[in-house]
């Protein structure tokens, strides 16, 4: 089976600008969580994502939104970007539903804002 | 409000030693879950245990273990026998039951072995 693909690699933005990541997860997975990952705060929470629905949130501001589509593919946008924003951001995927399941973690788009 | 510790920043050793890593978490939950996670330089976050708090029994695949003392709160890696390619940071996370796909992460443990 495939991996969880993520989509750009690396990304280089300008402040105030958008961005927009993707993310494949494992074929059979319904489940996509989001994180960033930073030297100062780690990994944090961004969301989550179900059946094309948003079932959990961490505490960031809403600039950062996400959404899921029918084949369970994710994309998270950034918009107004800030210098804080640079980071690691990892994307998850899982078999969902109300177990709770190992995560298999994509590659990591690395956004940098400048 | 749950909380994991990893309390060691670094660890280095010497291939062919042993080397343990502490994980301590905090919540209110009785049942929860633990995982520890491996990333490599290479930036992947690799999966490498899910332990449910009602499983306490200790694990080992290969030269990875896992002891789990729910009475300290603690699920603590040991890695035996260490070769360079253990040399990444490993990350505890906890979950709760109801957490629909949010991992608690603790702050990551740098393992360093050298040859």
């Amino acid at each position: 089976k495939a991996g969880v693909t993520q989509t750009p690699r690396y990304l280089i933005k300008t402040r105030g600008q958008q961005v927009t990541l993707s993310c494949s997860p494992i074929s059979g997975h319904r489940s996509v969580s989001w994180y960033q990952q930073t030297p100062g705060q780690g990994l944090q929470f961004l969301f989550e994502y179900f059946s094309e629905t948003q079932r959990n949130k961490g505490n960031f501001p809403g600039r950062f939104s996400g959404r899921q589509f029918s084949n369970s593919r994710s994309e998270m946008n950034v918009s107004t970007l800030e210098l804080g924003d640079s980071a690691l951001y990892l994307c998850a995927s899982s078999l969902g539903g109300r177990e709770v399941y190992e995560q298999y973690f994509g590659p990591g788009t690395r956004l940098t804002v400048t | 409000a749950q909380k994991v510790t990893q309390a060691q920043t670094e660890i280095s050793v010497v291939e062919k030693e042993d080397v343990t890593l502490d994980c301590v978490y905090e919540t209110r939950d009785t049942t929860y879950y633990l995982f520890w996670y491996k990333q490599p330089p290479s930036g992947e976050l690799v999966f490498l245990i899910r332990r449910n708090s009602f499983d306490e029994q200790n694990e080992i695949s290969g030269r990875y273990s896992w002891n789990f003392q729910k009475s300290t709160s603690s699920f603590n890696f040991t890695i035996t026998a260490s070769q360079v390619v253990d040399s990444a940071v490993y990350f505890c996370a906890l979950s709760r039951t109801d957490s629909w796909g949010k991992l608690q992460f603790g702050a990551g443990t740098q393992v360093v072995v050298t040859p």
